[in-house]
This record gives structure tokens, sequence and C-alpha cells, in this order.
């Protein structure tokens, strides 16, 4: 049982160059959402998902993109990528939304843009 | 928004020992998990706990909502124990229910 995977794992970039995170839940979860952790600053919302076809913004969603257009899969794209993104992004899935259900998380994805 | 406050903010334990971590929340909540980040990184789920008693192994979970507080025991403490613990709470007032984390707990169990 992979629960949810994230992919890549590590990613160097230089500064402007774009690239996907990709994550993949195989728990038929509706709720998907993708985090960012920093220090001192705990994990932020990014953006998230309430089912296929439909995404939202959370806390700090400039800089970013997603699109869930399969149920299992929520990717996030960094368009033109910005030192301030260098970070540790998790993902997270949900049967129902966090208000009551229980989350999820990924192995995380350490990204650095230099 | 609610406000998380975990205590204390860095616990050393010897092997072996018994702890309490708090989790202290501003309003009421819909929602309140425990999480162990380890030193990989890595974020597991402990318990999902709104309310109530939980027990899984050495660890257990107390969450008394009518006064927004949560307790984490740690019994028998192991090196594997350590790592960062969040709580984390939804407030009954969030308009969509997002998931509040508090600053975590460092935790190191030496041998």
């Amino acid at each position: 049982n992979a629960g949810v995977t994230q992919t890549p794992k590590f990613r160097v970039l230089k500064t402007g160059q774009s690239m996907t995170l990709l994550c993949a839940q195989d728990m038929n979860h509706e709720y998907m959402y993708w985090y960012r952790q920093d220090p001192g600053m705990g994990l932020r919302l990014i953006h998230y998902s309430v089912g296929e076809g439909t995404t939202a913004k959370g806390e700090v969603p400039d800089g970013y993109n997603v699109s869930r257009l399969k149920k299992q899969n929520f990717l996030l794209g960094l368009e033109s990528a910005a030192p301030s993104q260098t970070s540790v992004y998790f993902c997270a899935s949900s049967l129902r939304t966090s208000f009551a259900g229980e989350l999820f998380f990924g192995e995380g994805s350490r990204l650095t843009v230099l | 928004g609610i406000q998380v406050e975990q205590s204390p903010p860095d616990l050393i334990l010897q092997e072996g020992a018994n702890s309490t971590l708090r989790c202290n929340f501003s309003d009421s909540v819909n929602n309140l998990q425990w999480f162990h980040q380890n030193p990989w990184g890595q974020l597991i789920n402990l318990f999902y706990i709104p309310s109530g008693t939980k027990q899984n192994g050495r660890l257990s979970a107390t969450t008394v909502a009518t006064e927004r507080y949560s307790l984490l025991y740690i019994s028998s403490s192991q090196t594997t124990d350590s790592g960062v613990y969040f709580c984390a709470v939804v407030g009954t007032t969030d308009s969509w229910g997002k998931l509040q984390f508090g600053a975590g707990t460092q935790v190191v169990v030496t041998p």
C-alpha cells in the first residue's frame, strides 16, 4: 500500500527554470493538498483540490500552479522558479475535507533554487 | 484564525523515560491530529483525535475539546521516537477547514 507518493524527492533548479512536482495517492481520496515547510514557518498550504478537475488557492499560492486532471494525481508547477521557493514540499490527501478528515502526507520533495 | 501552541518547544529524554507533550488551541475544533516528523523529514500520522483518548503501542493521546487542549504521551521512549511532534487542528469557524499546525515540539531521545 503506497499511500501518498511524491516525485521527485530532490531537485535543484536555477532561477527562472520551471518544473512540476507530482503527487499520486492510491487511497481513492477526494481531497488533496500541497504544503511547503520552511524553518520557523511551519507548514503552509499552497493549493488544494476538493475533487477531480477542481483546485483552489491556499495561504501562499503565488508563483505556483496546480492541476488535478485525474482523481489520484495532483500536480504542483513552478513556472519560473525563484530562490524564495527553496523549501520542502509536502503533498497530502484526505478522504473528506480536512474539516473532519484525517490527512495523510507524502514523504516530501526537497527543492533548491539557485 | 485559530491559534495552536505546543509545549515544551524542546525536550531531551533518556531512553526509557516517559514524557507528555501538550497542544493548546484557541477555539473549538472539528479536527485534531498529531504527527511525528522523523529526522529524515517524513510526516507520519500518529493520531486523529478531535476528542477522547486513543492508544497505539507506547503512544497515547487525549483531547479535552471543551478545555481546548490535547496531550500526547510517550512511554518508555526509544531513540526512534526522536523528531518533531506536530499538533494540527481545524477550527469550527474555518470557512473550508484548513489544518492549522503548531510550531512543534523537538524531541531528542538519547541512548
